[in-house]
């Protein structure tokens, strides 16, 4: 099954707040987890990704928190500011016959100032 | 800083009508795909080209879709006979080296079927 599950549909928080974004995968051969950011009109923009020998990746506000065993990877974004309201989609991507990514249905995030 | 470009931004057609949507990749990589993105949907694949031969496609992919890379940096998406719900964005992306990672996104082209 190549389906890549996420969560919230839509997601409203305040300046300085923290944005959770999860997902939940279910092909075990999936070994690439990008997170892209796409504003309004624009192409999806890769934002950060992470492969599964690792549990957390960090740059700047942005962290990827990856659970293999509970094959789930959240996105968090610390200090949200409204520059950060976008559609966020999680994928994943791997060695298991394809390496075209599989996307989420995307997560639109508003920050409020 | 390298991009990946797409033309026109919006192509507005009529139903049954051919349509070449274009992309210029960014110059070194390897690995082009095409995706389509219905409004307010996820991202989907379409068809992914390396050597110039398509090297996956998807179910979406059917006998009116065409993909071709004419010279050594464009590469298009032809829609043969258009139909209403092919109404999207549609994103060309390119890679560097390995498959399927680390994609870059165009700006994509708004079509419009009436």
């Amino acid at each position: 099954q190549q389906q890549v599950k996420q969560s919230p549909q839509s997601l409203i928080v305040q300046k300085g707040g923290i944005s959770i974004i999860n997902c939940a995968y279910e092909n075990t051969a999936f070994d690439y987890f990008p997170w892209y950011q796409q504003f309004p009109g624009k192409g999806p923009a890769l934002l950060i990704a992470i492969r599964p020998d690792v549990s957390e990746k960090k740059e700047g506000r942005f962290t990827i928190s990856f659970n293999k065993s509970a094959k789930q990877f959240s996105l968090h974004i610390m200090d949200s500011q409204p520059g950060d309201s976008a559609t966020y989609f999680c994928a994943a991507s791997g060695s298991g016959g394809s390496y075209i990514p599989t996307f989420g249905r995307g997560t639109s995030l508003i920050v409020h100032p | 800083e390298p991009e990946v470009t797409q033309t026109p931004s919006h192509q507005v057609t009529q139903m049954g009508q051919e349509v070449i949507l274009r992309c210029v990749p960014i110059s070194n990589h390897l690995y082009f795909y095409w995706y389509r993105q219905i409004l307010g949907q996820k991202v989907e694949f379409l068809v992914s080209f390396y050597n110039n031969e398509i090297s996956e496609k998807s179910e979406i992919f059917d006998d009116q879709f065409s993909v071709e890379r004419p010279d050594g940096s464009n590469f298009t998406l032809k829609i043969r006979s258009t139909k209403l719900e092919d109404s999207a964005m549609y994103f060309c992306a390119s890679s560097p080296g390995t498959q399927g990672n680390e994609q870059f996104f165009g700006p994509g082209t708004r079509l419009t079927v009436l």
